[in-house]
C-alpha cells in the first residue's frame, strides 16, 4: 500500500473539458511533485512544491495548473488539453531535509484526451 | 548537467536466469542513487538505494553497489522470476533536495 494516493486512476476527457487530478500523501513529507510519463519518453518533472511553495516549473504549458493547498495535498488542474497530453501523471512526495531522502510515488493517473 | 544512462531494453530472460541492468551516471559531488521499478499499469516503486560510495542497496533479491570510480550503479539479481517483469529505472538525486534525475528505463521480460 502506497503512502501517496492519486485519484482518479483513470480519466478520459475531451479537449474542451476542465478536470483535476488529486494527490494526497500520508507520509508527513514537506515536498510534492508532479511527473509526466508518456509512452517511449523519459519521465518528465513538471512541478515541485516545497513547504507549499512552488519551487520549480519546468516550462509546462499553462493548460496545466498545479495547486498545493497544504503539505499533504497536491492538485493538477487540467483545461483545454491536447491529445498529446495523454499520459500517465505521477504524483510523488519526499522529505526535503534528510540526506539521500527518497521520493515516493503514487500509482499514477492515466489520462486520455480525446 | 547531471544525467543517468541505462542499457537499452527490452531485456528478455528465462526464469531463473541471472540479471544485470547497467546504469552509469554523470554528476558533480556525491549524489544518492536509486533503482525504481514500475510493474505493468502501476506507478513507480522504490526498489533499492545507496547514499554513498561502496554502499550496497538490496531488496527482494536485487542488489546494486554504488561505484564512484566507475560512476556506476548496476542492478543485479541471481535468479529472476516471471513476476519480476517490469520496467526498471535508475535515478540519482543530490542530497538536501533537488531533482530526481531518471534514466530512460529498461524493460525486463521474464519468460517461464
Amino acid at each position: 500500500e502506497t503512502g501517496v494516493t492519486q485519484t482518479p486512476r483513470h480519466l478520459v476527457m475531451g479537449m474542451t473539458n476542465k478536470k483535476s487530478l488529486k494527490c494526497e500523501q500520508h507520509l508527513g513529507h514537506n515536498a510534492m511533485y508532479w511527473y509526466k510519463q508518456s509512452a517511449k519518453k523519459p519521465l518528465e518533472l513538471m512541478f515541485v512544491y516545497s513547504l507549499e511553495e512552488r519551487v520549480e516549473n519546468n516550462s509546462v504549458p499553462s493548460r496545466f495548473s498545479p495547486e498545493c493547498p497544504n503539505s499533504s495535498h497536491l492538485f493538477l488542474h487540467l483545461h483545454t488539453l491536447q491529445p498529446e497530453d495523454s499520459a500517465l501523471y505521477l504524483c510523488a512526495s519526499s522529505s526535503s531535509q534528510a540526506r539521500g531522502n527518497t521520493i515516493y510515488f503514487g500509482e499514477g493517473s492515466w489520462l486520455t484526451v480525446v | 548537467g547531471d544525467s543517468v544512462t541505462q542499457m537499452e531494453g527490452p531485456v528478455t530472460l528465462s526464469e531463473e536466469a541471472f540479471l544485470t541492468i547497467n546504469c552509469t551516471y554523470t554528476a558533480t559531488g556525491y549524489p544518492s542513487l536509486f533503482w525504481y521499478v514500475q510493474y505493468p499499469g502501476e506507478g513507480l516503486q522504490l526498489l533499492l538505494k545507496a547514499t554513498k560510495a561502496d554502499d550496497k542497496g538490496s531488496n527482494k533479491g536485487f542488489e546494486a553497489t554504488y561505484r564512484k570510480e566507475t560512476t556506476s550503479f548496476h542492478l543485479e539479481k541471481g535468479s529472476v522470476q516471471v513476476s519480476d517483469s517490469a520496467v526498471y529505472f535508475c535515478a540519482l538525486r543530490h542530497n538536501q533536495g533537488g531533482k530526481l534525475i531518471f534514466g530512460q528505463g529498461t524493460e525486463l521480460s521474464v519468460k517461464p
